[in-house]
């Protein structure tokens, strides 16, 4: 078990730029979710899926953004013409299950600055 | 829609001493799930303890306990015996046990530092 691993872990880009996270869930973890969190705020639910399948996104994603997760296993965010305040980090997680006492396991998060 | 509160952006103890952080809810619902996730500096998040609301006895383990109030909506975290370890952010966090899959809701966290 290797949790859940994200990349990059740092990421500078300058504004109008598109810019792609990676996610690797807990491997046979069905449920991988994607959440945004900015200084000095708590994570934010931003989409998750049901292996290849998106079930829910929340109202924070613009249409600039856009997630994937070919075959059910890792899972890319995509940000389409970046702007300032896209900068945040960006936290993948993952579960096996849906009962909403199963623990999620969050991996180390992705740090987007926008210039 | 829930939310959930946490009034202390920052906290301190010394070490060995006992903390305890404060959290508030707002639900209509009656069945839910309540978190505490520690998030130390450059690291991931992970979990520290979890309350069912259907359970009156309150969640420990180990060193951490909660207070859960139901009727009040509180759920409070107490840190017993604290280590340089324990220094981190603590968010707390709800989930609702209805829909099958809903996302969690976090509050704003609490930065808690250690005293040697």
């Amino acid at each position: 078990d290797t949790g859940v691993s994200q990349n990059p872990r740092h990421k500078i880009t300058k504004r109008g730029q598109n810019v792609t996270f990676r996610c690797d869930p807990i491997s046979e973890h069905n449920r991988l979710y994607w959440y945004r969190q900015t200084l000095g705020q708590g994570p934010e639910f931003l989409t998750y899926f049901q292996n290849e399948a998106q079930l829910e996104k929340s109202r924070l994603l613009s249409d600039r953004f856009s997630a994937e997760r070919p075959k059910g296993s890792f899972s890319t965010l995509e940000i389409q013409r970046t702007e300032q305040g896209d900068s945040a980090m960006y936290l993948c997680a993952s579960s096996d299950g849906t009962a909403s006492g199963n623990t999620i396991y969050f991996g180390e998060g992705s740090w987007l600055t926008v210039v | 829609a829930q939310t959930v509160t946490q009034s202390q952006p920052e906290m301190s103890v010394q070490e060995a001493e006992t903390v305890t952080l404060s959290c508030t809810y707002d639900t209509s619902e009656s069945d839910y799930y309540l978190f505490w996730y520690k998030q130390p500096p450059s690291r991931q998040m992970i979990l520290v303890i979890r309350q069912e609301a259907y359970k009156q006895q309150n969640a420990t383990e180990n060193r951490f306990s909660v207070n859960f109030q139901k009727a009040a909506k509180s759920f409070s975290l107490k840190i017993s015996d604290s280590q340089l370890g324990d220094a981190a952010m603590y968010f707390c966090a709800y989930r609702s046990a209805y829909g099958g899959d809903t996302p969690l809701v976090f509050g704003k966290g609490t930065r808690l530092s250690v005293i040697a």
